[in-house]
């Protein structure tokens, strides 16, 4: 089945650190890959959405200059933490999706492991 | 926008069966997706309802009515390892898969 390859799984760092967390497709082209946050006991966010060679698409709340997006192949996207801060700390996962075929229905989404930030 | 209600929490036994409700209201309606959600997991996808009826995959099952909104996910003769969170999230006109909150399953022995 697809797999998607997300590192690193946990990073702990001093406030004020900028973290780059990689998300690979490994068997598929992600045409669409997607950045939730998700804090304990509760429902995955999406931050955004990006598509491969265009700029990233943030949901309402995200701050673009904070959770700089990059999504330069069909295999690879990063999302990169600038100027960390405590309440950055999170469970930030990745997910991606391959070309839709036919006119209905999606592909189905498939995650990352997911990368536990923990920022002093 | 969109919404989705599941209940929050849910137990049950070993071996018995659980139906885990969601409602949604979203603006353009592309399927209802379930995903399970072990601690300090990622989610991993269960099923997929594109369209009305139930789909069978195992011991779960899913069910889907486009006209009341609302889908199910059926969790048969249960195990201890079915204890997680599940998530119903449904996409919408953007393409993009949007959670409900989750319900967490306890199994208990």
């Amino acid at each position: 089945g697809a797999v998607v390859s997300q590192h690193p799984s946990w990073v702990i760092c001093k406030s004020g650190t900028s973290v780059k967390i990689e998300c690979r497709s490994l068997d598929f082209q992600a045409t669409t890959m997607f950045w939730y946050r998700q804090f304990p006991k509760q429902s995955l966010m999406l931050m955004a959405t990006s598509n491969e060679g265009s700029k990233a698409t943030y949901e309402q709340g995200v701050e673009k200059d904070k959770f700089l997006i990059n999504h330069a192949s069909l295999t690879l996207s990063t999302l990169t933490v600038t100027s960390a801060h405590p309440e950055d700390s999170s469970f930030y996962i990745c997910s991606a999706r391959g070309r839709t075929k036919g006119s209905g229905g999606n592909q189905p989404q498939h995650f990352g492991d997911g990368t536990r930030l923990s920022i002093l | 926008g969109q919404s989705l209600e599941q209940p929050s929490e849910v137990t049950a036994v070993e071996g018995a069966i659980v139906q885990i409700n969601c409602t949604y209201q979203t603006s353009g309606f592309y399927g209802l997706s379930w995903y399970q959600q072990h601690d300090g997991g990622a989610p991993t996808f269960l099923s997929y309802n594109g369209l009305d009826g139930l789909e069978e995959t195992g011991r779960f099952s899913s069910f889907l009515s486009r006209s009341d909104s609302y889908g199910y996910l059926l969790l048969q003769e249960l195990q201890m390892k079915d204890s997680a969170s599940y998530f119903c999230a449904v996409y919408n006109q953007g393409g993009k898969l949007i959670f409900g909150q989750g319900t967490e399953l306890s199994v208990k022995p």
